[in-house]
């Protein structure tokens, strides 16, 4: 069982540039999250989508896009790339009501240069 | 909105001793609560939660944390911690309703010397 898998564990990437990062779980999970890791700071959310073609803004969108065409992908896309965009990248899933444990992918390491 | 607060960004502490984290939070409105750990580059993984019921909820490595509703705490406790249990921990809250958003405290490293 893969749980969620996230790629590419690393980049670096140039300042205007854009990437994807993807996204996939196999858990049939109808909630699926982004999240970034800034040091010694704890996880934003930037989108997360509640299933299939509805996604919405979390606390730290500006800058990011995302999309939901299937329940198992959840692909994070930046437009231009900024300094500030610097982070570890963290995917998630869950099942759809509160209180159920969220699985994390092993994240992805962004450095924009 | 709710916020977490942990109050102590690095705990360092023998092997086979107790340990603490400290985990407040602020909300209006009924929450659930978490404790994530997060090992040297990986993602992170539940170790406990609370819901509802008995307010002392246990992990199977032996962590166990209280929710105090008065005090707006959920400290995390280990009355004897190993090498292996060197990470950072994540205390977290989501509303008890909608959408199952987790909002994360800054983390606490915890470092076990022998």
């Amino acid at each position: 069982n893969a749980g969620v898998t996230q790629t590419p564990k690393f980049r670096i990437l140039k300042i205007g540039q854009s990437m994807t990062l993807q996204c996939t779980q196999d858990m049939n999970h109808n909630y699926m999250y982004w999240y970034r890791q800034d040091p010694g700071m704890g996880l934003k959310l930037i989108y997360y989508s509640v299933g299939a073609g509805i996604t919405d803004k979390g606390e730290v969108p500006n800058g990011y896009n995302v999309s939901r065409s299937t329940t198992e992908d959840f692909p994070l896309r930046l437009e231009l790339a900024a300094p500030s965009q610097t982070s570890v990248y963290f995917c998630a899933s869950s099942y759809s009501h509160s209180g159920n444990t969220i699985y994390f992918g092993e994240g992805s390491w962004l450095t924009v240069v | 909105a709710q916020s977490v607060t942990q109050l102590d960004s690095q705990v360092p502490v023998f092997e086979e001793a107790p340990v603490e984290l400290r985990c407040n939070y602020s909300s209006s409105v009924s929450v659930y609560l978490f404790w994530y750990v997060q090992y040297p580059n990986q993602g992170l993984q539940l170790l406990l939660k609370y819901l509802s019921g008995s307010t002392l909820v246990e992990s199977i490595n032996g962590f166990e944390a209280e929710f105090n509703k008065s005090q707006t705490s959920f400290h995390l406790r280990k009355p004897s911690v190993h090498i292996s249990d060197t990470a950072e921990y994540f205390c977290a809250v989501s509303e008890g309703q909608g959408a199952q958003k987790l909002v994360f405290g800054q983390g606490t490293r915890l470092t076990i010397n022998p």
